[in-house]
């Protein structure tokens, strides 16, 4: 399977902290990618991280993705109450034209 | 920006019942998308579509269920015999075409999701 399984499964702190969640895969990959899904919604797309990058910044979001280790991380900075939701990594195989979910990471951020 | 839309939001039917969700993709996206969600579980990918085509199944998507393109907006999901353990959240979602060395994804836009309760 080349599905990205996230962790922690759930993670609570308090707004202005930074949230990391991590993300581990099987396969080669063409991009990985975080998406954001609040409860009962759908999933919005945050941030896309080629193979062939390292780290990549949108906002107060940051990616890696460590190719070697088949591992990426999402860090977003001086958390808000309105981050509480839910985060998943997807990646794509390499010959294959779908995503692949993990699990997730719920996050809630304490006001 | 945008949008992907569902409907309805939310289905009930009675096992055994035919269930056809509505999805009306990005105008110009080419990639079309059916996943599901079971309550509190992972996202799970069902089939992708391509040029009028199945481009991609997963082994969820068996012969009780099918997609289809019937005009040139929106695109369908069929369950036609749903089964208790059908019951989740679909989600349509489409990319824009975009090749490097074969086929691959860009980010996908999601729709809201349909909410179907088999009883």
């Amino acid at each position: 399977s080349q599905q990205g399984e996230e962790d922690p499964q759930a993670l609570s702190i308090q707004e202005g902290e930074n949230a990391t969640m991590n993300c581990s895969y099987k396969t080669s990959i063409n991009n990985l990618q975080w998406y954001r899904q609040n409860s009962g919604r759908g999933l919005v797309h945050l941030i896309l991280i080629r193979s062939n990058e390292r780290e990549k910044h949108s906002g107060r979001l940051r990616v890696t993705l460590d190719t070697s280790k088949k591992s990426s991380s999402l860090l977003i900075t001086a958390s808000r109450a309105a981050d509480t939701a839910s985060y998943f990594c997807a990646t794509d195989g390499k010959y294959g034209n779908k995503l692949v979910f993990g699990a997730g990471t719920i996050l809630r951020v304490k006001s | 920006e945008p949008e992907v839309t569902q409907t309805p939001s939310h289905q009930v039917t009675q096992m055994g019942q035919e269930v056809i969700l509505r999805c009306v993709p990005i105008s110009n996206h080419l990639y079309f998308y059916w996943y599901r969600q079971i309550l509190g579980q992972k996202v799970e990918f069902l089939v992708s579509f391509y040029n009028n085509e199945i481009s991609e199944k997963s082994e969820i998507f068996d012969d009780q269920f099918s997609v289809e393109r019937p005009d040139g907006s929106n695109f369908t999901l069929k369950i036609r015999s749903t089964k208790l353990e059908d019951s989740a959240m679909y989600f349509c979602a489409s990319s824009e075409d975009w090749w490097v060395d074969g086929p691959t994804n860009e980010k996908l836009f999601f729709g809201s999701g349909t909410q179907l309760s088999v009883l």
